[in-house]
């Protein structure tokens, strides 16, 4: 059974804090991965996507992956109201093609 | 540009009537995806469409879910005899070429609910 394995919270940070939101997969065969936020009774949006060990960076997200301990992050820094929301991570299916397995997501609060 | 859509936005209906849920993807996107949320989960994965044929039906739970592509873009989602573990968001996505790099973007969901 492939798996992803999210924290599902909640987790609560004031603004202008780093958020850290951490996620684990069982495929080894997975090569992407996504961070999609989701604010409540809407759909997910992408944040990031990764698909080589290391750091990504996009304005005040980085993204990181480490394909050795299947462990996938994602670091919110200056963490604002507006980034109030569950965070889902997912990761390729390996064989199939496209296929996203989701974790359960991680809701973050930031609070004023 | 015009994202994903989906119709209907809510659905209710009685348990084991059949229903149908239509989703319009991205212009020229050549993959499909169907998903379903549960409260409080993330997102499973029901059927993958590459064109007009499904290239992934692993994740439809079983043969009272099917779901067709005919002319490779609207697709629609068909459940026959409901029931009431079946209400859930279902969600659509869908991506330029169905690669394991693609990004999959989501239309809003239909919320169908089993009564």
């Amino acid at each position: 059974q492939k798996e992803v394995e999210q924290n599902s919270g909640p987790l609560s940070v004031p603004e202008g804090a780093i958020a850290s939101l951490n996620c684990t997969y069982s495929d080894r065969g997975s090569q992407s991965f996504f961070w999609y936020r989701q604010y409540s009774g809407k759909s997910p949006e992408l944040i990031m996507s990764i698909y080589s060990n290391g750091d990504k960076e996009d304005g005040r997200f980085t993204a990181q992956l480490n394909k050795a301990s299947q462990y996938v992050s994602l670091l919110i820094r200056d963490s604002q109201p507006s980034d109030s929301a569950t965070y889902l991570c997912a990761g390729t299916g390996g064989g199939s093609q496209g296929n996203l397995i989701f974790g359960k997501g991680t809701k973050l609060s930031v609070k004023p | 540009g015009a994202g994903v859509s989906q119709t209907p936005s809510n659905k209710v209906t009685e348990k084991g009537k059949y229903v149908e849920l239509r989703c319009d993807p991205i212009s020229g996107h050549t993959a499909l995806y169907w998903y379903r949320q549960s409260l409080g989960q993330g997102p499973e994965f029901l059927i993958y469409f590459q064109g007009t044929g499904a290239a992934d039906d692993s994740g439809l739970p079983n043969d009272r879910f099917f779901a067709v592509r005919p002319e490779g873009s609207v697709s629609t989602l068909k459940i026959q005899r409901t029931e009431r573990g079946d209400s859930a968001v279902y969600l659509c996505a869908s991506s330029p070429y169905g690669s394991e790099a693609d990004t999959q973007y989501f239309g809003p969901g239909t919320r169908l609910t089993v009564l």
